[in-house]
């Protein structure tokens, strides 16, 4: 069964950080290139980060360029995304999402709840 | 990186067949034919509906049909049914730079 499980969420005061980790089975995970998206409470989908298959190229959108990284280990299966200096609009489900082809999202992981507070 | 436009909701009765627009730029969905669509239901994962503006995943009903012009894209469901009603959200591949984006999402209801 292909599947995406992510973890790592949790409450975190702003400034803090936290590490999202995705563990990926079911397909050849070296093979796609992966992302992470996220969606605030009641509000629409964001495109976070993304990393091609080898791991060679990363991208950010503008809103976390700076503070979040993305990486990923094939030898593991597993795609990560450190986040530092967490703000309040950074509180959202984050989800590990796999690019089938050309920016289009075949499978999804249930999210991982990072919540920003003092 | 401006997230593309969708109407807030559109609605039709059982039977009937609603589109919904996404509009970007030349610079996303007008300069390449990756525009995806997904459905979500509340409080689950989104699921993809449609890629390559016109394609069908497996296990997808053709219902559901895509199409661009110029630098809008659009989603058709026909034969509205009781399940279509959740959101759904288009999305471009946006260049090296831009990468994805996504729509600010659609709320479609049947009534």
């Amino acid at each position: 069964e292909v599947q995406l499980v992510e973890s790592g969420g949790g409450l975190v005061q702003p400034g803090g950080s936290l590490r999202l980790s995705c563990a990926a089975s079911g397909f050849t995970f070296s093979s796609h290139d992966m992302n992470w998206v996220r969606q605030a409470p009641g509000k629409g989908l964001e495109w976070v980060s993304g990393i091609t298959a080898s791991g060679g190229s990363t991208y950010y959108a503008d809103s976390v360029k700076g503070r979040f990284a993305i990486s990923r280990d094939n030898s593991k299966s597993m795609l990560y995304l450190q986040m530092n200096s967490l703000r309040a609009e950074d509180m959202a489900l984050y989800y590990c999402a796999k690019d089938q082809v050309h920016a289009s999202f075949d499978v999804w992981g249930q999210g991982t709840m990072v919540s920003v507070s003092s | 990186q401006s997230a593309l436009t969708q109407p807030r909701s559109v609605s039709g009765s059982p039977g009937q067949s609603v589109t919904i627009s996404c509009t970007g730029t030349s610079s996303d969905v007008g300069g390449f034919n990756y525009v995806s669509w997904y459905q979500q239901h509340p409080g689950k994962a989104p699921k993809l509906m449609i890629y390559d503006v016109s394609k069908w995943p497996s296990g997808v009903p053709d219902r559901f049909s895509g199409s661009k012009s110029g630098n809008t894209a659009s989603l058709t469901i026909s034969g509205l049914r009781a399940e279509d009603e959740a959101d759904y959200y288009c999305c471009s591949y946006g260049g090296s730079y831009t990468f994805r984006v996504f729509g600010t999402g659609t709320k479609v209801t049947v009534l």
